[in-house]
């Protein structure tokens, strides 16, 4: 258990809908990053966010936006759901703001977009 | 973004044996991670390689951070059981992204 929690572990949902994955990152990490992973692509890094500010963006899609609230909790936000988008959503979280500091993730959000 | 090339996409050994997988790059990476996905898990990392030419061990896990900075393999040796899953190398350029490989599907024998 790495002390990261994302919530729903499974979302199956209709094209064209908007869905929000959340996730608590491990008490006393400041930093949360969002990663998808695909069958075809790996392990993509989408954004990240520190002490409740945006730090780094990577490929995140304009439809794709997230948040981290004052408790450190960060919601990721995808609207206009293709199929294409099913994926495994993962959150992690580290103390620092270097990506190189070591990052914990959760267990994932499996997507499936039908 | 980055391309990260790892090989072998998938491995099947006996258990004991040793295992070598590698990643390579067009670009050139400050920082080398490697991760081990188990099934229904996340990664979790394994080591971290922070300069050009670095060796480092984590028990029967050896990692290098290759000279050229567009390279870096992992080596397991005596494999076990445990070690099934997939290994994801990831590097870091100067933007603090990470960008991650399409990973190595291992698979140890009994």
């Amino acid at each position: 258990d790495s002390g990261v929690t994302q919530t729903p572990k499974h979302l199956i949902t209709a094209t064209g809908q908007r869905v929000t994955l959340r996730c608590s990152p491990r008490s006393g990490d400041l930093s949360v990053y969002w990663y998808q992973q695909s069958l075809d692509q790996g392990l993509q890094f989408l954004i990240q966010y520190y002490n409740g500010e945006e730090r780094a963006k990577g490929n995140i899609l304009e439809r794709f936006s997230a948040q981290q609230f004052p408790d450190l909790h960060s919601e990721l936000n995808l609207s206009s759901l293709e199929l294409g988008d099913s994926a495994l959503y993962f959150c992690a979280s580290s103390v620092g703001i270097a990506a190189v500091n070591e990052q914990f993730f959760g267990p994932g959000t499996r997507l499936t977009v039908l | 973004g980055q391309q990260l090339n790892q090989s072998p996409q998938s491995m099947f050994i006996q258990e004991g044996e040793d295992v070598s997988m590698n990643c390579t790059s067009s670009s050139i990476f400050n920082t080398w991670l490697w991760y081990k996905q188990d099934p229904g898990e996340g990664p979790v990392l394994l080591i971290a390689l922070y300069k050009a030419g670095e060796l480092t061990s984590n028990g029967r896990l050896t990692a290098q951070f290759g000279i050229t900075r567009k390279d870096s393999f992992l080596n397991i040796s005596a494999s076990i059981p445990s070690d099934v899953g997939i290994y994801f190398c990831a590097g870091q350029t100067g933007a603090n992204n990470l960008f991650f490989g399409t990973g190595t599907r291992l698979t140890v024998i009994p």
